[in-house]
């Protein structure tokens, strides 16, 4: 199993463009999140989707929205680019034993830079 | 607000000495607790989990972390540091009724040798 992976691990953007950023995780969960890490700050929920066809809002939505697209897959797109949005965003999903909340798997992250 | 308090942002101790990471949250009810490893330029990586039970649970690495609900409270110990122990620890906690994670700031761990 991959687990979770994201692309791209890297993006340079400039002021105003859009980008979209990719996720997939080969283990059958159903909740998927995206949550981003700023210096001195740990990681904070931008979106989350409890199950395909669901999404919810997180901690700073701002600026952001996301597709769930099917069960796997989970992407989170900027339509225009901040420099606020500088940033590490990392993917998870959620492993759930008889229905419980268990752990969440993070993808590598993608490092974005917006000039 | 429920929050997570790492109040350590750096900590260094020498190759060989204990280590102890404080973890603190607000809230009442017993949440689901973790702590995660980060290595520079790396994802997270689980260390160990509280759910229920045993206050004291033992994780990878030779890493554990206790459970007092009087102090709500999850610190991570490790007897005997080494180098490779050298990143940025973070705790994290699913509060009751919830399901994403929240994170604390983290504590950048600094091991000499």
């Amino acid at each position: 199993n991959a687990g979770v992976t994201q692309t791209p691990k890297f993006q340079v953007l400039k002021t105003g463009q859009s980008m979209t950023l990719q996720c997939a995780q080969d283990m059958n969960h159903n909740s998927m999140y995206w949550y981003r890490q700023d210096p001195g700050m740990g990681l904070r929920l931008i979106y989350y989707s409890a199950s395909e066809g669901t999404t919810d809002k997180g901690e700073v939505p701002n600026g952001y929205n996301v597709s769930r697209l099917n069960k796997r897959e989970f992407s989170l797109r900027l339509e225009s680019a901040a420099p606020s949005q500088t940033s590490v965003y990392f993917c998870a999903s959620l492993q759930t034993r008889g229905g419980r909340t268990d752990t969440q798997y993070f993808g590598p992250g993608t490092r974005l830079t917006v000039l | 607000a429920q929050s997570v308090t790492q109040p350590d942002i750096h900590i260094t101790v020498s190759e060989g000495a204990s280590l102890e990471l404080r973890c603190n949250y607000s809230y009442g009810a017993t949440p689901y607790l973790f702590w995660y490893v980060q290595s520079p330029g790396q994802g997270l990586q689980l260390l160990l989990k509280y759910f229920s039970g045993d206050t004291l649970v033992q994780g990878i690495k030779g890493f554990e972390a206790e459970f007092k609900r009087s102090q709500s409270s999850f610190n991570l110990r490790k007897p005997s540091v080494h180098w490779s122990d050298a990143a940025e620890y973070f705790c994290a906690v699913v509060f009751t009724g919830r399901r994403a994670l929240t994170f604390g700031s983290g504590t950048r761990l600094q091991v000499q040798p």
